[in-house]
């Protein structure tokens, strides 16, 4: 267990409404990523966090909006979610200050629908 | 060309066969190299790391060659337990990202 833990698991939304998921870690890691996974794409990288307060975007990135207030905590949100945005969304996590070439940990994913 | 390339597959192996994955990537300038193993609905899980000089452990060798731009994964003595996607994954020097291949399906059948 890597201390990933992504809420909600499973979420069903509108077009149109905002959504957000969390993601949260509790091994102090510096860098943390969402993904996303879709059949025929593999992972895609949405976006990146270097630190607290430090983002990057990533591939996919828009639509797609990201906050890091804390080490431990980092948001995705949608601010208005299409239908191409259904998708599974995997947090990841890994990297410390000394130790750059870590792997990545993944949290066990939110399944999200958009309709 | 796509940064991290891998044989889809999907590779049907009987139980107790010796089965070898290819993953060449594009950036020579690649420093860390990952084998992770994905589930059917789950998260990708760390398998292994790959280092320079080669790793194993237990049934499982991974190999590197940078000349050639190409990490590869031996899996011996396959298990039912064995079948899933395996995703190789290559990250350049400082402030690059972790780029993954589409990975490769492997069946192991009774």
């Amino acid at each position: 267990d890597a201390g990933i833990t992504q809420s909600p698991r499973h979420k069903v939304t509108e077009t149109g409404t905002p959504v957000t998921l969390r993601c949260h870690q509790t091994e102090n890691h510096r860098y943390m990523y969402w993904y996303r996974q879709d059949p025929g794409h593999g992972l895609r990288l949405i976006h990146y966090s270097y630190g607290v307060k430090d983002t990057d975007k990533g591939e996919v990135s828009d639509g797609y909006s990201v906050s890091r207030s804390k080490t431990e905590d980092f948001l995705l949100t949608l601010e208005s979610a299409t239908s191409s945005q259904t998708s599974v969304y995997f947090c990841a996590a890994g990297g410390t200050a000394d130790s750059y070439n870590s792997p990545l940990h993944f949290g066990n994913g939110t399944r999200l629908t958009v309709t | 060309r796509k940064e991290v390339e891998q044989d889809p597959g999907p590779f049907n192996v009987p139980e107790g066969a010796t089965v070898a994955f290819n993953c060449t990537y594009s950036n020579s300038a690649s420093q860390s190299f990952f084998w992770y193993r994905q589930d059917c609905r789950k998260e990708p899980k760390l398998l292994m790391s790959v280092y320079s000089s080669g790793n194993e452990d237990g049934r499982f060798t991974a190999q590197l060659n940078r000349a050639s731009q190409y990490i590869s994964l031996l899996i011996r003595d396959s298990k039912l337990s064995d079948s899933a996607t395996y995703l190789c994954v290559v990250r350049g020097s400082y402030g690059q990202n972790f780029v993954f291949g589409p990975g490769t399906r492997l069946s192991v059948l009774p």
